[in-house]
């Protein structure tokens, strides 16, 4: 069965500062791959997603990912961080056969920066 | 500019209680979906619906019945409400049936059972 592990539940960076989250799968074949995002109090969007192709993948608000088959990771980078990145990211994973979008989700990692 | 719309947002429930969680999304997406949301252990799938007239079950599905009840609409219900399902639901829509969609989140609905 697919998994998903992100790794550290919380991150603290300063605004400015690089940010990275690390998500993990576990999977016997590589499957699509994303990272949501939850602001306080909504519901969760889109920032990219990875399915086929380039390896790194562009989002939006500055974020990029980049699919790693032999690290099977897909961590999340932004080079600048800014206090409107304070949020709660979800990696996903969906199989590429007969998924109907069953996003398996991490188990999140919050953001928090600080001036 | 609605999407997706998921009513109540607050729920105050004592156990044993059933209630039903709606959902409507204004996309026409083919694909609906149920989550719940708990502290530490991200979203899990309780149930979805590939298409209207089918509903399958999810990763969590015990305690919940879902109901298509035409494209746009996606029903939660639970019977009996445990403090077990205490959560944070979270209705979504997608177009693609291929796994490369993109999903559509409502807002949520907090559900509390006492």
């Amino acid at each position: 069965a697919q998994s998903v592990t992100q790794l550290g539940s919380h991150v603290s960076v300063s605004e400015g500062a690089l940010v990275l989250l690390r998500c993990n799968y576990s999977s016997s074949v590589p499957p699509y791959l994303f990272w949501y995002v939850q602001y306080p109090n909504q519901g969760l969007q889109l920032l990219l997603k990875y399915t086929t192709g380039a390896t790194l993948v562009k989002g939006i608000n500055g974020f990029e990912a980049e699919f790693k088959k032999s690290e099977t990771s897909f961590h999340l980078t932004k080079p600048s961080a800014h206090m409107s990145d304070a949020a709660e990211y979800f990696c996903a994973v969906s199989p590429r056969a007969g998924g109907y979008n069953k996003l398996i989700f991490g188990a999140g990692t919050r953001l928090a920066v600080h001036p | 500019n609605a999407g997706v719309t998921q009513t109540p947002k607050f729920q105050v429930l004592k156990t044993g209680q059933s209630m039903t969680l709606q959902c409507a999304q204004d996309m026409n997406h083919n694909s609906m979906y149920w989550y719940r949301q708990d502290p530490g252990m991200g979203l899990r799938l309780i149930y979805y619906s590939a298409s209207e007239g089918t509903t399958d079950k999810g990763e969590v599905p015990n305690g919940y019945n879902v109901s298509r009840l035409n494209k746009r609409e996606f029903s939660l219900r639970l019977e009996s409400a445990a403090p077990s399902q205490t959560s944070v639901y979270f209705c979504a829509s997608s177009q693609s049936q291929g796994g490369t969609g993109e999903l559509f989140f409502g807002e949520g609905s907090r559900l509390t059972v006492l």
